[in-house]
Parts: C-alpha cells; sequence; structure tokens
C-alpha cells in the first residue's frame, strides 16, 4: 500500500531563517506531487505541483521554492522566512488524471 | 477562482441529513471531496468526474451538474465521526491541479 511522509511535524523558526520541508511516497511510482498551505481557519492554498523529477510547477508567487529530486521525493524551500509564511504545510499525491489525492500528516510551522 | 461552499456551517443533531454545495465559476472537468478534522490532514471522500463518473465513500454520496458547475455532497443519517470541515475541490483541465473551496465546518452533536 501507499503511504506518504512528511517531516517534521511541527517546526518553530524566526523570521529571515531558511527553510526546507521534506516529503516522501511510499509504494508508487511517478505519482503528481504538491504542496499546499493552509492559513490558521482558512482553506488549503495550491503553492506547487510536479508531474516528474525536476518539473516543478509554481501556482503562488513568493518566497518559498520546491524541488524533485527523485521520483517520490518533493522539497520545500525558503531561503528567508516571512511571517505570513507561518501555517500548515500539506504534501499530497495522485496517479495519472482525474484520480484523488492523498495528504501527508502536514508540517505545523510557526515562524515567529 | 476559488468555488464558493454553501453554507460555511451547519450544526446537526445524530442522524440528521445535510447537504454542502460547491459552486464555480468556471466550466469544470472533476470535482473532489474533502473532510478534515481539527488539526488532521484532508482525507479523501468523493469524486466526481464530468461525463458522470463517479469515486470514493459508500455511505455519502454527491451530485455533480457540468451545465451549471456545481456539486453537491448529501450526507444523510450522519453520525458523530462526520464532523469536520469539508472542502470541495474543482480542476478546470484534467491535469489534476485542484482548487479548494472555502469550506464548510460541520457539527454533529449526540
Amino acid at each position: 500500500s501507499q503511504t506518504i511522509h512528511q517531516w517534521p511535524a511541527t517546526l518553530v523558526q524566526p523570521v529571515g531563517s531558511p527553510l526546507s520541508l521534506e516529503c516522501t511516497v511510499e509504494g508508487t511510482s511517478n505519482p503528481n506531487l504538491y504542496w499546499y498551505r493552509q492559513a490558521a481557519g482558512r482553506g488549503l492554498q495550491l503553492l506547487f505541483y510536479s508531474v516528474g523529477i525536476g518539473q516543478i510547477s509554481s501556482e503562488v508567487p513568493q518566497n518559498l521554492s520546491a524541488s524533485r529530486p527523485q521520483d517520490r521525493q518533493f522539497i520545500l524551500s525558503s531561503k528567508k522566512l516571512l511571517l505570513s509564511d507561518s501555517g500548515f504545510y500539506l504534501c499530497a499525491w495522485s496517479v495519472g488524471r482525474a484520480n484523488e489525492q492523498y495528504f501527508g500528516p502536514g508540517t505545523r510551522l510557526t515562524v515567529t | 477562482q476559488q468555488p464558493v461552499q454553501s453554507p460555511q456551517a451547519v450544526i446537526l443533531r445524530e442522524g440528521e441529513d445535510a447537504v454542502i454545495n460547491c459552486s464555480s465559476s468556471k466550466a469544470l472537468y472533476s470535482v473532489h471531496w474533502y473532510r478534515q478534522k481539527h488539526g488532521e490532514a484532508p482525507v479523501f471522500l468523493m469524486i466526481l468526474l464530468k461525463g458522470g463518473e463517479q469515486k470514493g465513500h459508500e455511505k455519502i454520496s454527491a451530485s455533480f451538474n457540468e451545465k451549471k458547475q456545481q456539486s453537491s455532497l448529501y450526507l444523510t443519517a450522519s453520525q458523530l465521526s462526520y464532523s469536520g470541515t469539508y472542502f470541495c475541490g474543482t480542476e478546470n483541465t484534467g491535469f489534476q491541479k485542484l482548487v479548494f473551496g472555502t469550506g464548510t465546518r460541520l457539527l454533529v452533536s449526540p
């Protein structure tokens, strides 16, 4: 069966510090991968998605970036965090077209 | 454009029914429904595709009106475990890029 991992689960970082969040998927090949952010009490905002290694599409211009160095690994990064980057970061995967997305457990980021 | 969900919140007694609506201003390829409990990740419930195909939860049903660009989620004989926030995600292109709705908070009480 397929599983998705995210780490860390929680993170507290000062403004201006770098960020690296990692997501890995097991049990499937060539998944579509997604990064979402959810502000407290709000909906899900798509940040990046990837249909293959090295292929990244950005949805929202910001100080975040994403990379996919391996088929089942997706990384979200920032060189300098802003207060507005606080939120619940969710990685998700799907396979093919018009198929359901499955979410990882998420990383709760607080920028102080 | 973010799809609009209604109602924003609903309170039910256990065993009662509810309908959650999702409306888009764009033509839709598919509609996905997810439930999120507080502090947890969203969980997939249903997917409805253009042309009528559906996949998903046994005890939850949904409809998709392509012409009106709307979808409705039907929760019947609600259980306490149905409590949470429901999100619809709409897809315009068939390339799995979802735009999630504003969310509907559902509370089921004993």
